[in-house]
């Protein structure tokens, strides 16, 4: 089974620069995560979907960050503009509904640098 | 005051150690209790998870919840340079809404097993 897939692997990019992540979930996974992890720090949530809908999106900051999930599969993530704040690893996960409490599968991250 | 706290070490102890990692919480909400390894460069990986308190065995690791205490634990026996890597504690709640799902994480601790 082939994992929970990000693209690209490194981004930098320039403060006030639009940057999107692209995350393609483990097949027949309905619920995807979108975490932020910063340097020393543990992940934090930003939006999680089930299916095409995001359920809890309250950790978003929506001023600049966006997400989408079109048919409920591959989902990308954007940030407009970026601010030198965002340089974090931008982490992906997915799980199957009915095994949520046993964890999720994390993707290998995004790593952003903001100069 | 974060929910969950961990001490981010590091941690550095000779092959064949016993290693002792630890998390505190505050919020008894939680239920579902889970360790995940994350290598340099890489997304985090489930290692363990357990439910409620008690104790669970997988191989060289060991898993201890006391929610009395609000405390987990992970042991690490026979302690090899493969288990070099940053060991995040997790944990998310049993009640349903938006939450539902939600892994809440520790800071991350640093172990370095050298030869």
């Amino acid at each position: 089974e082939a994992g929970v897939v990000q693209s690209p692997r490194y981004k930098i990019i320039e403060k006030k620069q639009p940057v999107a992540f692209w995350c393609n979930p483990i097949s027949g996974h309905n619920t995807l995560y979108w975490y932020r992890q910063n340097l020393g720090q543990g992940p934090e949530l930003l939006i999680r979907y089930e299916n095409e809908e995001a359920v809890d999106d309250s950790q978003l900051p929506k001023d600049r960050f966006s997400a989408e999930r079109l048919k409920g599969v591959d989902s990308t993530l954007k940030i407009q503009p970026a601010e030198l704040g965002d340089s974090a690893v931008y982490l992906c996960a997915s799980s199957s509904t009915l095994k949520v409490n046993y964890g999720y599968t994390f993707g290998s991250g995004t790593r952003l640098t903001v100069v | 005051q974060k929910e969950v706290e961990q001490d981010p070490g590091p941690l550095s102890v000779p092959e064949g150690a016993i290693v002792s990692l630890n998390c505190t919480y505050s919020n008894s909400a939680f239920q579902y209790f889970m360790w995940y390894r994350q290598y340099s460069r890489k997304g985090p990986e489930l290692l363990m998870y357990t439910y409620s308190s008690g104790n669970k065995e997988d191989g060289r690791f060991t898993a201890q919840v006391d929610k009395s205490s609000k405390y987990i634990s992970l042991f690490i026996r026979d302690s090899q340079p493969s288990d070099s890597a940053t060991y995040l504690c997790a944990m998310r709640y049993n009640a349903g809404g938006t939450s539902y799902g939600k892994l809440t994480f520790g800071q991350g601790t640093i172990l370095t097993v050298h030869p």
